[in-house]
């Protein structure tokens, strides 16, 4: 069956430390991946879009890599800052559909 | 640009009533918006595809009857949850699609919280 899996559901960091989040799938063959922002009670906001001939993808302070050997995507946040403080997701993009993993909430302490 | 906006923003309703929400995309046409529904802790799940002038696609599993949806014009959609009951209780999302280059991209609203009691 198709499966999105997001590394962890929680991270907390420090201020200033980079996260990296994890979105591996199976059974999927996207021709583009996602990463969204969500902030409680908010709906999606789109950050950053990967084709799959692309390896990586920079945007101010994030960076996405993609891997469809591995089939990952690592998604990266560099100096970050409390206001990084969200629930982050990916999303796979088939068929003009999107189909999310379930999220990893960051957390980053001043 | 490219905003979409959702009414209400939260509903809290009794258990056999039916409650609409719309949704908008305010500084575009969508030809198509879809409808996502979010449980606490979970993805969002993709309920239907909807076409402006069409009927709407469903995914497996959800209620086509229950969950009514109407696309009238290129930026308006609605849901109407059915009969709701307390497990219909979660946070439904609209995204409207827009063409970019080779790519259909999706926006979001902000979502509208149902509560049935």
């Amino acid at each position: 069956s198709q499966k999105i899996e997001q590394n962890s559901e929680a991270l907390n960091i420090q201020e200033g430390k980079t996260a990296t989040l994890t979105c591996n799938y199976t059974n999927y063959s996207p021709a583009y991946l996602q990463w969204y922002r969500q902030d409680p009670g908010r709906g999606p906001v789109f950050l950053l879009l990967i084709r799959e001939n692309e390896k990586e993808k920079r945007k101010e302070r994030l960076k996405v890599t993609f891997d469809t050997t591995l089939k990952q995507s690592l998604f990266h946040i560099t100096a970050s800052q409390p206001a990084d403080s969200a629930t982050y997701l990916c999303a796979l993009v088939g068929d003009y559909k999107l189909s999310f993993g379930a999220g990893t909430t960051v957390t980053v302490r001043a | 640009g490219a905003v979409v906006s959702q009414h209400p923003s939260w509903v809290i309703c009794k258990s056999g009533t039916s409650v609409k929400i719309e949704c908008r995309s305010l500084d575009f046409q969508a030809t198509t918006m879809f409808w996502y529904r979010q449980f606490p802790k979970q993805s969002l799940m993709l309920m239907a595809t909807s076409n402006e002038g069409s009927k709407a696609t469903y995914e497996q599993g959800v209620e086509k009857d229950k969950f009514l949806i109407n696309h009238a014009s290129l930026t308006l959609s609605t849901l109407t949850v059915t009969s709701a009951h307390p497990e219909d209780s979660s946070f439904y999302i609209c995204s409207a699609s827009l063409t970019s280059g080779d790519y259909n991209e999706q926006f979001f609203g902000p979502g509208t919280r149902l509560t049935v009691l």
